[in-house]
């Protein structure tokens, strides 16, 4: 069975200090890999997403980037943290089916403190 | 613009009083809904993929469905343990080629005893 992890679950950092968020899944091969940010009363937001190896698209203009660095490995970066990166963050994957319908499945998340 | 909204925000309950909690979605062409259970400080647990409008779904108390502009998520004798938030999300046919999923921002559950 396929199964996703995520690290680190909980990180304070202070504002301008730079950040590694790492993602793996196990149990399933060339998946699509995804980095979505959720914050208090609000939608989960789409930040970044990966159909291969080196291969990355932002959704949203911001301070972070992302990698692939490997088939199942997702990594979230930021060179300087800002006070509003806080926030709970959740690495997904699906299938890389033809028709690309089907169902995300998500990591435990990452609670990010910027002080 | 492809849009998910959910009501209501919070729904408290008790443990055996049946209810529903609606998302109503804006989309050009649905290619899937999906529904999603979400613990405090955890990440969000599939539940459900609904396709095409008269569509149901079932899963122990849960039972989800579609119409063609909302679904509905009906929580049948609900008990404690069902407290969570519920998400709804929706994918549209020209979401491009990977699994892009619109979120609403949720509906949080409450059972007492």
């Amino acid at each position: 069975s396929q199964t996703i992890h995520q690290w680190p679950a909980t990180l304070v950092q202070p504002v301008g200090s730079p950040l590694s968020l790492e993602c793996t899944v196990e149990g399933t091969s060339n998946p699509n890999l995804y980095w979505y940010r959720q914050a208090a009363g609000r939608g989960l937001q789409l930040l970044f997403y990966s159909v291969g190896i080196g291969q990355i698209s932002s959704e949203v203009p911001q301070n972070l980037s992302a990698s692939r660095p490997q088939d199942r490995q997702f990594i979230l970066s930021s060179k300087k943290l800002l006070l509003s990166d806080s926030g709970f963050y959740l690495c997904a994957w699906s299938e890389d089916r033809i028709t690309n319908t089907g169902e995300l499945f998500f990591g435990e998340g990452s609670r990010l403190t910027v002080l | 613009e492809d849009q998910v909204t959910q009501s209501p925000e919070a729904l408290r309950l008790q443990e055996g009083e049946s209810s529903s909690l609606n998302c109503s979605y804006t989309v050009s062409g649905l290619r899937g809904l999906f529904w999603y259970r979400q613990d405090p400080g955890k990440g969000p647990e599939f539940l459900f993929t609904l396709y095409s409008a008269g569509e149901e779904k079932e899963k122990e108390r849960l039972k989800a469905t579609l119409t063609k502009k909302e679904s509905f998520l009906h929580i049948t004798a609900p008990k404690p343990e069902d407290s969570a938030t519920y998400l709804c999300a929706v994918q549209g046919l020209f979401s491009g080629g990977y699994n892009k999923l619109i979120f609403g921002a949720g509906t949080r559950l409450a059972v007492h005893p």
